[in-house]
């Protein structure tokens, strides 16, 4: 357990669909990161979220979008979902703005059919 | 934009081979982070290198940051089944990367190991 908890593990949706992925950050870490992770493909930076504002932001569509919470929990809600969004879907966080090293959760697994 | 490129893509080795992968900056890092994952499962935070010429070992893992920080390398002596997963360098750029965020991934090497 990596202390970064994501739910839920897997999702099967229909395309047109939306969903929406939970992180809760490791205790104590004020950022958290969305990553993107296609099948036998890199990390695909999608957003940080530090201390409840957006911190950068990458190749995230704009059928994407994302929020950090008072409490720092993060959701990653993908709507008018598309047979490419089918991926596995990381968060990370980290203590400060981005200085440390990340801990990931175990990741989200999205089908979308 | 500022990249990371991490090389080979695939290796495969026989057990008790080793193993390098590289990675190479388009610019100057303030440190590098190597992360592994494996099949199944997430990455996970392995090491950082933040000197110039910095050498570090864990066990049979040796990771270098080359002198003008633009580089970094992973070498495993005499692999073992247990090594086997995909490999990440992933480094901070010196200036703020925006849209890549503050920590700017390879796109990984994936290592297989035949017993």
């Amino acid at each position: 357990d990596s202390g970064v908890t994501q739910t839920p593990k897997h999702l099967i949706t229909a395309t047109g669909q939306r969903v929406t992925l939970r992180c809760s950050p490791r205790s104590g870490d004020l950022s958290v990161y969305w990553y993107q992770q296609s099948l036998d493909q890199g990390l695909q930076f999608l957003i940080q979220y530090y201390n409840g504002e957006e911190r950068a932001k990458g190749n995230i569509l704009e059928r994407f979008s994302a929020q950090q919470f008072p409490d720092l929990h993060s959701e990653l809600n993908l709507s008018s979902l598309e047979l490419g969004d089918s991926a596995l879907y990381f968060c990370a966080s980290s203590v400060g703005r981005g200085g440390a090293s990340y801990t990931f959760g175990s990741g989200t697994r999205l089908t979308v059919v | 934009g500022q990249q990371v490129m991490q090389i080979p893509q695939y290796q495969h080795v026989q057990e008790g081979e080793d193993f390098t992968t590289y990675c190479n900056s388009s610019t100057t890092l303030s440190n590098i982070q190597w992360y592994k994952q494996r099949p199944g499962g997430h990455p996970v935070f392995l090491i950082q290198l933040v000197k110039s010429g910095e050498v570090k070992k864990q066990k049979r893992l040796t990771f270098q940051f080359g002198e003008a920080k633009k580089n970094s390398s992973l070498h495993i002596t005499a692999t073992q089944t247990t090594d086997v997963g995909t490999y990440f360098c992933a480094g901070r750029p010196t200036n703020y990367g925006g849209s890549q965020g503050n920590l700017i991934f390879g796109k990984g090497t994936k290592l297989s190991v035949k017993p």
